[in-house]
């Protein structure tokens, strides 16, 4: 049993330009979540998905983010324009019922 | 929202000694789990507890959902257990939507 994947593991881009990044779940989970990360914080929901339907939205997403998850797969998180603030580490989570496994996350440094 | 208070936010043991780690929230959860972030940033599950006992090896966990804690104990500490340990928890429907607390940053000593 794979567990769930991120990629890029790591993204260096400089400030105004778009970035997007892929979280492939466990395959028979239908919840996904993306969470943020910053330097010596704990993570902090940003949305969810229950299967393709994305049920809820932190107010910590901006206009400029956008989360997708086509036929229920796999998911993405697009940051446009990005900016400064945006560094920081965003995690993917999957479950099928209560408990979340977390992937490696995917570190975004905007210069 | 949902508040979670973690201490103590930073400890430093020798291997051998035992401690234990708390994780207080201020309203009724269904979903609580502890993680440990290795120093790569995974998250890796160490208990899914949103009431009652478990124990896993050297480590085991109690939550008192009624009176709104849960407590981590690592017995016989190694130098692998050192890193960031995180409880978090969920609520009513949206019981997937974790709120982690800040985390307390263990280090234990050879």
């Amino acid at each position: 049993d794979t567990g769930v994947s991120q990629n890029p593991r790591h993204k260096i881009t400089k400030r105004g330009q778009n970035v997007t990044f892929r979280c492939d779940p466990i395959s028979e989970h239908n919840r996904l979540y993306w969470y943020r990360q910053t330097l010596g914080q704990g993570p902090e929901f940003l949305t969810y998905f229950q299967n393709e339907a994305q049920l809820e939205k932190s107010r910590l997403l901006s206009d400029r983010f956008s989360a997708e998850r086509p036929k229920g797969s796999f998911s993405t998180l697009e940051i446009q324009r990005t900016e400064q603030g945006d560094s920081a580490m965003y995690l993917c989570a999957s479950s099928l019922v209560g408990e979340e496994f977390f992937g490696p996350g995917t570190r975004l440094t905007v210069l | 929202g949902i508040q979670v208070e973690q201490s103590p936010p930073d400890l430093i043991l020798q291997e051998g000694a035992n401690s234990t780690l708390r994780c207080n929230f201020s309203d009724s959860v269904n979903n609580l789990q502890w993680f440990h972030q290795n120093p790569w940033g995974q998250l890796i599950n160490l208990f899914y507890i949103p009431s009652g006992t478990k124990q896993n090896g050297r480590l085991s966990a109690t939550t008192v959902a009624t009176e709104r804690y849960s407590l981590l104990y690592i017995s016989s500490s190694q130098t692998t257990d050192s890193g960031v340990y995180f409880c978090a928890v969920g609520s009513g429907t949206s019981y997937g939507k974790l709120t982690f607390g800040q985390g307390t940053i263990l280090t234990v000593h050879p």
